[in-house]
């Protein structure tokens, strides 16, 4: 199994809190993702990384924002959690060469806002 | 922004039979992959597909690549309970030009096998 591992795997915060979930990885991949997902939705792209300080946005960034200072760690931030934020998360990792399209997912943190 | 119909949304079969789900779009993805979710865990790659008309096996599923690089489909040949879950497909993309990529998904094709 890929080496990542997504911190906290569940929490309950309440609306207007900020929230920040961490990606770990072991495997020294360039690129990150966060997804969420919900029903009838599938996985959306929050945002990515392609290096350190290197991000973009995704399909449904809007509320959230990321860092990521060292190769192995890929932050998401909820500046001010909001209801409609309630869903679960994945992380991604794909590495170097013609297996950089492979990625590999997390876990999953399940995010409540009350 | 890019999207992947991905069909059928959902398939409640018989065991021992065949199934067939496919994806597609209006762009033009360099790779495709193949993902099955289990309940409470994260998608797991079943197969990744890199040139158009590929044909890769993996036990029991089949995927292809399709020419256009617009669509793929996966099989799974006779069916087992535990091949119930969601099959995800995704494409991956240039972005800004350049040798950066991203991962798009489809909307997921939910399975039920009957014993």
């Amino acid at each position: 199994d890929a080496g990542i591992t997504q911190s906290p795997r569940h929490k309950v915060t309440e609306t207007g809190t900020p929230v920040t979930l961490r990606c770990h990885q072991t495997e020294n991949h360039r690129y990150m993702y966060w997804y969420r997902q919900d029903p009838g939705h599938g996985l959306r792209l929050i945002h990515y990384s392609y290096g350190v300080k290197d991000t973009d946005k995704g399909e449904v960034s809007d509320g959230y924002s990321v860092s990521r200072s060292k190769t192995e760690d890929f932050l998401l931030t909820l500046e001010s959690a909001t209801s409609s934020q309630t869903s679960v998360y994945f992380c991604a990792i794909s590495g170097p060469g013609r297996r950089n399209t492979e990625a590999f997912f997390g876990q999953g943190t399940r995010l409540t806002v009350v | 922004g890019q999207q992947l119909n991905q069909s059928p949304q959902s398939m409640f079969i018989q065991e021992g039979e065949d199934v067939s789900m496919n994806c597609t779009s209006s762009s033009i993805f360099n790779t495709w992959l193949w993902y099955k979710q289990d309940p409470g865990e994260g998608p797991v790659l079943l197969i990744a597909l890199y040139k158009a008309g590929e044909l890769t096996s993996n036990g029991r599923l089949t995927a292809q690549f399709g020419i256009t690089r617009k669509d793929s489909f996966l099989n799974i040949s006779a069916s087992i309970p535990s091949d119930v879950g969601i099959y995800f497909c995704a494409g991956l993309s240039n972005f800004r030009g350049g040798s950066n990529y991203k991962l798009t998904f489809g909307k997921g094709t939910l399975l039920t096998v009957n014993p």
